[in-house]
C-alpha cells in the first residue's frame, strides 16, 4: 500500500492568513492526488483532483501543486468557512489511501 | 443534482454482518464507479472498495476476506456487507462516486454518511 503522510497534523491560523499543507507519498504517484475538506459531522468535499485541478465550484483561493511524492495544498487567504480538516488521497494504485488529515484551527 | 444516501442498521452485534445500502438519485448509476469509505470516530478515512456499473470490483486487501459489494442497477442502489464485525468496525460509513477525470480519479460525490456501532 502507498502511505500518505500529511504535515502538519494541525495548524492555527487567522482569517486572511496563507496556509500551506503538505502531503508526501511513500512512493511516486505522478499527479494522481486529490484533496478534500471535511467539516465536523459532514462528509468530505472534493477540492482538488489530479494534484492541481480545481473541482467545479471550489473557490480559487484553494490551489494544489506537486508531483511524484511531494504535494501541497495552499489556501491563499483563509476565510471563516475554511476552518476544517483537510485530507489528501492518492489515486495511483489500489488500495486508494488517505493521509491522516490536517486540522486548520482558529488562532 | 445527483445525491447518494446511505441506509441500514445503526447497531450491529459482534460477530454478525453489517449491511448497508446506498441509493443514488438524480441520475442513473449505469456508468458509475461506486465506493464505500469509512471513518472511525475521531480518526481518518479508510477506503473499503468499489464496484462498477458493469460489475468489476476492487476491495481493500485489509478487509477483502470480510467484504462484499454488490450493485442493483434496476434500483439504482449498491450495497456493502461486512462480516464477522468487531468493535474496530465501528465507524461512519460513506458511499461515494469514484470519478475518473481522465488524468486522475477522485471521490466527487458523497453520501452524508451513516454511523454504525458494533456492540453487544
Amino acid at each position: 500500500d502507498i502511505q500518505m503522510t500529511q504535515s502538519p497534523s494541525s495548524v492555527s491560523a487567522s482569517v486572511g492568513d496563507r496556509v500551506t499543507i503538505t502531503c508526501r507519498a511513500s512512493q511516486g504517484i505522478s499527479s494522481w492526488l486529490a484533496w478534500y475538506q471535511q467539516k465536523p459531522g459532514k462528509a468530505p468535499k472534493l477540492l482538488i483532483y489530479a494534484a492541481s485541478s480545481l473541482q467545479r465550484g471550489v473557490p480559487s483561493r484553494f490551489s494544489g501543486s506537486g508531483s511524484g511524492t511531494d504535494f501541497t495544498l495552499t489556501i491563499s487567504s483563509l476565510q471563516p468557512e475554511d476552518f476544517a480538516t483537510y485530507y489528501c488521497q492518492q489515486a495511483n494504485s489500489f488500495p486508494l489511501t488517505f493521509g491522516g488529515g490536517t486540522k486548520v484551527e482558529i488562532k | 443534482q445527483v445525491q447518494l444516501q446511505e441506509s441500514g442498521p445503526g447497531l450491529v452485534k459482534p460477530p454478525e454482518t453489517l449491511s448497508l445500502t446506498c441509493t443514488v438519485s438524480g441520475d442513473s448509476i449505469s456508468t458509475y464507479y461506486l465506493s464505500w469509505i469509512r471513518q472511525p470516530p475521531g480518526k481518518g478515512l479508510e477506503y473499503i472498495g468499489y464496484i462498477s456499473y458493469s460489475g468489476s470490483i476492487n476491495y481493500n486487501p485489509s478487509l477483502k476476506s470480510r467484504v462484499t459489494i454488490s450493485v442493483d442497477t434496476s434500483k439504482n442502489q449498491f450495497s456493502l456487507k461486512l462480516s464477522s464485525v468487531t468493535a474496530a468496525d465501528t465507524a461512519v460509513y460513506y458511499c461515494a462516486r469514484l470519478y475518473n477525470y481522465g488524468y486522475g480519479d477522485a471521490f466527487d460525490i458523497w453520501g452524508q454518511g451513516t454511523m454504525v456501532t458494533v456492540s453487544s
